[in-house]
């Protein structure tokens, strides 16, 4: 059974910095490309950032580009994201995502972790 | 950045009821088109990738079409247990980008 476990997740002053983290279980981790994708409270999904298999292709939205850093640690099942500059715009619900993936392509998240809370504020 | 544009973004339907949702992509996107399903407070369920294809364990009443810049899911029965957000999300370029959502509520 494929199981995502976020874990980081807190209150932070804007500016400040946190470092998410993402364990997983029951699937072939260094196979797989993995995102981070953020919900606001009452608000849409927003994607964050995105890893290859081996972890050396990183991808990140504007928004967060420069400020956050994707990483993935194959041999402990770890994803993680260290979130730097912190803003109050930051504020969400961040989840973990394993993308379902083909040898060339990916298409799509197919699990989702339950999600950790970050909230910005002085 | 490609931009991902859902229309309407709510919808009141009754059971039974056929829906669709646009999506539109601010450039072509090919099929690289995933949709998903989140009811409040849970995270989101895959339904449909490469604009057509039904992931597995997705009723039957779900279809997506398109291709291009202009997409739809259609759930062609609406059930009780279909009431909720709806999100396409574009895998053709990064960073990948969510459309706004369409909220399906009992009429």
């Amino acid at each position: 059974e494929v199981q995502l476990l976020e874990s980081g997740g807190g209150l932070v002053q804007p500016g400040g910095s946190l470092r998410l983290s993402c364990e997983v279980s029951g699937f072939t981790f260094r196979n797989y490309a993995m995102s981070w994708v953020r919900q606001a409270p009452g608000k849409g999904l927003e994607w964050v950032s995105g890893t290859n298999g081996n972890g050396r292709s990183t991808y990140y939205a504007d928004s967060v580009e420069g400020r956050f850093t994707i990483s993935k640690d194959n041999p402990k099942n770890r994803l993680y994201l260290q979130m730097d500059s912190l803003r109050a715009e930051d504020t969400a619900l961040y989840y973990c995502a394993k993308e379902a993936c083909t040898s060339t392509n990916c298409y799509g998240v197919d699990y989702w972790g339950q999600g950790t809370l970050v909230t910005v504020s002085s | 950045d490609i931009q991902m544009t859902q229309s309407p973004s709510t919808l009141s339907a009754s059971i039974g009821d056929r829906v669709t949702i646009t999506c539109r992509a601010s450039q072509s996107i090919n099929s690289w088109l995933a949709w998903y399903q989140q009811k409040p407070g849970k995270a989101p369920k895959f339904l449909i990738y490469k604009a057509s294809t039904l992931e597995s364990g997705v009723p039957s009443r779900f279809s997506g079409s398109g291709s291009g810049t202009e997409f739809t899911l259609t759930i062609t029965s609406l059930q009780p247990d279909d009431f909720a957000t709806y999100y396409c999300q574009q895998y053709h370029d990064y960073p990948l980008t969510f459309g706004g959502g369409t909220k399906v509520e009992i009429k």
